[in-house]
């Protein structure tokens, strides 16, 4: 089957960095997906990884490793906005979205 | 205005019930979808379109139907409610196949009683 893991909770403090991690097996892959979801509101898209390495996109960054199903997201100088899920989403090799249930941030001050 | 709108926003209904949640877009995407989402699961899709004559059903269509009356709108019906579709619905929009850049709705949370 296809599955994607995230940890369900994280907390950091303000001005902060912070990692989020992100492990799928897919049936096949093109490309994944970071998206951010504020606490009743609807998902938006943070960035796009289809090759290795690192995407950097302002405070936030994303990497991926296709050998090893993983990813990671980077939050850096965290900020209190920045509370909210995360969600980890990969795209088959049918071109469908498999999504992860989300990691909850938590921003101390 | 929001690219992508649903309604209602949140809707309690009974048992039974027929129950119609709404999008429209003005994104001028021809790709829609319909996604629920509960507490501790990943989004899931229900029923997807890539044009007004094209519907497939998704992951979790059981109990679901949609119908694309044009470009711009996509309704998904639930033809007799139960309660465990309740959930927080999503619509959602994109430019293409190749792009998992998806543009959400606003939501609609339903309870079924």
């Amino acid at each position: 089957g296809q599955n994607i893991d995230q940890p369900t909770e994280m907390t950091a403090t303000e001005g902060a960095i912070v990692q989020i991690n992100c492990t799928y097996q897919t049936s096949g892959f093109n490309g994944l997906f970071w998206y951010q979801q504020h606490a009743g509101e609807a998902p938006t898209f943070l960035s796009y990884n289809v090759l290795d390495g690192l995407e950097e996109k302002g405070r936030f960054s994303s990497f991926l490793s296709r050998s090893k199903g993983y990813s990671y997201l980077l939050l850096k100088e965290l900020q209190m906005k920045d509370s909210a899920s995360y969600l980890c989403a990969v795209m088959d090799s049918n071109y469908q979205l498999i999504w992860g249930a989300g990691t909850k941030l938590i921003i101390k001050p | 205005d929001a690219d992508v709108t649903q309604t209602p926003r949140n809707r309690i209904t009974k048992t039974g019930k027929r129950i119609m949640l709404e999008c429209s877009q003005t994104k001028g995407h021809d790709r829609m979808y319909w996604y629920r989402q509960d507490p501790g699961l990943g989004l899931r899709l229900i029923y997807y379109s890539f044009d007004v004559k094209d519907i497939n059903k998704g992951e979790i269509s059981d109990g679901y139907s949609v119908s694309r009356q044009a470009q711009a709108k996509f309704s998904l019906s639930l033809e007799s409610a139960i309660p465990n579709q309740t959930a927080l619905y999503f619509c959602a929009t994109s430019a293409n196949r190749d792009t998992g850049e998806l543009f959400f709705g606003e939501g609609s949370r339903l309870t079924v009683l």
